[in-house]
């Protein structure tokens, strides 16, 4: 699997919109992006993934640049509930065991 | 839908005990896996398994052993625990396709004294 590289941090204001950003440089043709979040030491829970196209669902919106060297996961009205940890995964559906390798993440803090 | 169940959510074990960590998942996922997350790190993978008796090693397989007699559950032994264990335990499932996320766990946390 590529490499991904998140900023540690992040804050956002209460209803405005996060952007976190996510560069994996070294991703192959085959492989999809994954945005994963963990809520306070609960199980990472899943939240959007794409390939090469814009992606959007009921939690979030996710931005692949032309050349899917970086990525853009957009909560579009931030809660305190968002406050998390958010995971970018870059994975390679092998059709045999699709592991997934979790990084440190972005720890994105929601404030009033 | 119960998803992912693990037991217990905590436990306490003295250093070289032993103990089983269950997980049982009620989607009829044939992948499972057991991740560690110590504190203020990322997920680590320790075991995984493609479908009933079949398991193999992740990243951390050291100190632990799998079993997979069903596609239902997917428990994790540690026979000879060791300070170093101390962490929390993610069990996760998942069907295999792209198109599906992974399913966790709620998660057990596991301290050895």
């Amino acid at each position: 699997d590529a490499k991904t590289t998140q900023p540690p941090s992040m804050d956002c204001a209460e209803g405005r919109a996060a952007n976190l950003p996510c560069n994996h440089s070294t991703i192959s043709g085959n492989e999809y992006v994954y945005w994963y979040r963990q809520i306070h030491s609960q199980g990472p829970q899943y939240i959007i993934h794409g390939l090469k196209n814009n992606e959007t669902n009921e939690m979030a919106s996710l931005i692949i640049t032309e050349d899917r060297k970086s990525s853009t996961l957009i909560l579009p009205h931030a809660t305190l509930r968002d406050t998390a940890v958010y995971y970018c995964i870059v994975r390679v559906d092998t059709g045999t065991a699709s592991k997934l390798t979790f990084g440190t993440g972005t720890r994105l803090q929601v404030t009033l | 839908n119960a998803g992912v169940t693990q037991t217990p959510k905590f436990r306490i074990l003295k250093i070289g005990q032993s103990m089983t960590l269950q997980c049982t998942q009620d989607m009829n996922h044939n992948y499972m896996y057991w991740y560690r997350q110590d504190p203020g790190m990322g997920l680590k993978l320790i075991y995984y398994s493609v479908g009933a008796g079949i398991t193999d090693k992740g990243e951390v397989p050291n100190g632990y052993n799998v079993s997979r007699s069903t596609t239902e559950d997917f428990p994790l032994r540690l026979e000879l625990a060791a300070p170093s264990q101390t962490s929390v335990y993610f069990c996760a499932s998942s069907s295999g396709r792209v198109l599906y996320g992974y399913t966790f766990g709620s998660g057990t946390r596991l301290t050895v004294v």
